[in-house]
């Protein structure tokens, strides 16, 4: 079976512009979950999402959005990219309240 | 203070050493995760610990609920373990959210 896989492995983009990353989850897996892990920091929860539903938010602005679809996979959102969005975002998918297990990450560098 | 903390936050050794990395928290939790982190971002779910120890090859977990603290342990260390080690706590049940310690950095030395 796959892993959680994620798009894109990297992405750059400007100040201001909107970006869209996406998850897919494992199979049989209904829960996801946000991070973004700036350099040298450890990860910090955005969202997570669990049967289609937000079921948590972390600290971050309006700025930052997400859904889950019907199949379960997942995109974040982030509007008007600050320099400071730059960080590797990570998703895990879990199949309820066991293990959750992490994608590849998508690296986001705002210039 | 980080409600996770984790110490040390650099580890040099030389294969074949017996590595404790050690976690401690400050809140009620479900569950404590160990994570591997190598170059390049990709993260490992190492274990998933609400009690006890939980032994997996050459790596062993262990927790005390009443202590807040957890360790994890490489023995017979080589220069493949070397990697970021994370701790991180699931703090209720039913939101999964994980909070993450800053992480410890091991190298490991032929």
């Amino acid at each position: 079976d796959a892993g959680v896989t994620q798009s894109p492995t990297h992405l750059i983009k400007t100040r201001g512009q909107h970006v869209t990353l996406r998850c897919s989850p494992i199979s049989g897996h209904k829960s996801v979950s946000w991070y973004q892990q700036v350099l040298g920091q450890g990860p910090q929860f955005i969202f997570q999402y669990y049967e289609k539903e937000e079921r948590g938010r972390g600290n971050f602005p309006d700025r930052f959005s997400a859904r889950q679809f019907p199949n379960y996979s997942s995109e974040l959102n982030v509007n008007a990219l600050l320099l400071g969005d730059s960080a590797l975002y990570l998703c895990a998918s879990s199949f309820g309240l066991g293990p959750q297990f992490f994608g590849p990450g998508t690296r986001l560098t705002v210039l | 203070k980080n409600e996770v903390e984790q110490s040390p936050q650099n580890l040099t050794a030389q294969e074949g050493e017996f590595i404790t990395i050690n976690c401690s928290y400050s809140v009620g939790i479900s569950a404590l995760h160990w994570l591997q982190q190598h170059p390049g971002g990709g993260i490992v779910s190492l274990f998933m610990l609400s009690s006890g120890k939980k032994k997996h090859g050459r790596l062993i977990a262990t927790i005390n609920i009443q202590e807040k603290h957890s360790s994890l342990h490489i023995t017979a260390s080589h220069p493949r373990d070397s990697a970021v080690y994370i701790c991180a706590v699931a703090s209720n049940f039913g939101n999964e959210k994980l909070t993450f310690g800053t992480g410890t950095r091991l190298t490991i030395i032929p």
